[in-house]
């Protein structure tokens, strides 16, 4: 079946150093998505990506989609202490060529910073 | 956007009860879908529950074990039925309300429901 593998699964970095979290998928994606969960609380969308190549901005984060649509990285610039979480990427559930909106997400990396 | 209340937020139980967890959006939403998470670990989808029918359940769950309903737009409930403590884990409650193209649009999340099973 399909499978969203990420790596790394942990990341160490100090307050000011980047910061970059890699999905790759199995199969071609119509989509990707990002989110952020916060230690204790629940996943938070932070972005999609749609096209091949794409490449999106939020402050300090850079968001890339592939352009065979099949992996995206999320980088974070001189991260800060409230970088911290963990970072999921997510794509549509492929099954007979319809998702029926569903995500499957990948293991996640789990950022910690040190101030 | 929408909000999603879950409840209970934590509970302990005990081996071979059942136990109903409810999710309330605050506006009518197109899907709803459950997850499991371990701690420290990934989401993994249980079902879709579907408004008026039955929920469509992912590979490796079962209605008997987890029934869902949906009677609503607005709400559904998760039942965790004859718990051991590998149920222990975090189940969240999650809706998207794009109407659009299926598989797109942001998913929005429950606090989340941490079982701990004894």
């Amino acid at each position: 079946g399909q499978q969203v593998m990420q790596i790394p699964q942990y990341q160490h970095v100090q307050e000011g150093e980047d910061f970059t979290t890699y999905c790759n998928s199995s199969t071609t994606l119509s989509n990707i998505q990002w989110y952020k969960q916060r230690p204790g609380g629940h996943p938070v969308f932070l972005i999609q990506l749609v096209k091949s190549g794409e490449v999106k901005k939020q402050k300090r984060l850079t968001f890339q989609f592939g352009e065979a649509k099949k992996n995206s990285s999320l980088h974070i610039t001189a991260t800060q202490t409230t970088d911290v979480g963990t970072y999921f990427c997510a794509g549509p559930v492929n099954a007979g060529g319809t998702s029926y909106g569903k995500l499957t997400f990948g293991q996640g990396t789990i950022l910690t910073v040190h101030p | 956007s929408a909000v999603i209340s879950q409840k209970p937020s934590r509970d302990i139980c005990q081996r071979g009860t059942s136990l109903t967890i409810q999710c309330q959006v605050d506006s009518q939403v197109t899907m709803m879908f459950w997850y499991r998470q371990q701690p420290g670990q990934s989401l993994t989808l249980i079902a879709t529950a579907n408004q008026g029918s039955e929920a469509t359940y992912e590979s490796g769950f079962v209605i008997d074990k987890f029934p869902i309903s949906r009677p609503n737009l607005t709400f559904s409930t998760l039942t965790v039925s004859n718990m051991s403590p590998e149920d222990s884990s975090i189940y969240l409650c999650s809706a998207r309300t794009s109407g659009g193209v299926p598989g797109t649009g942001e998913l929005f999340f429950g606090e989340g429901s941490r079982l701990t099973v004894l």
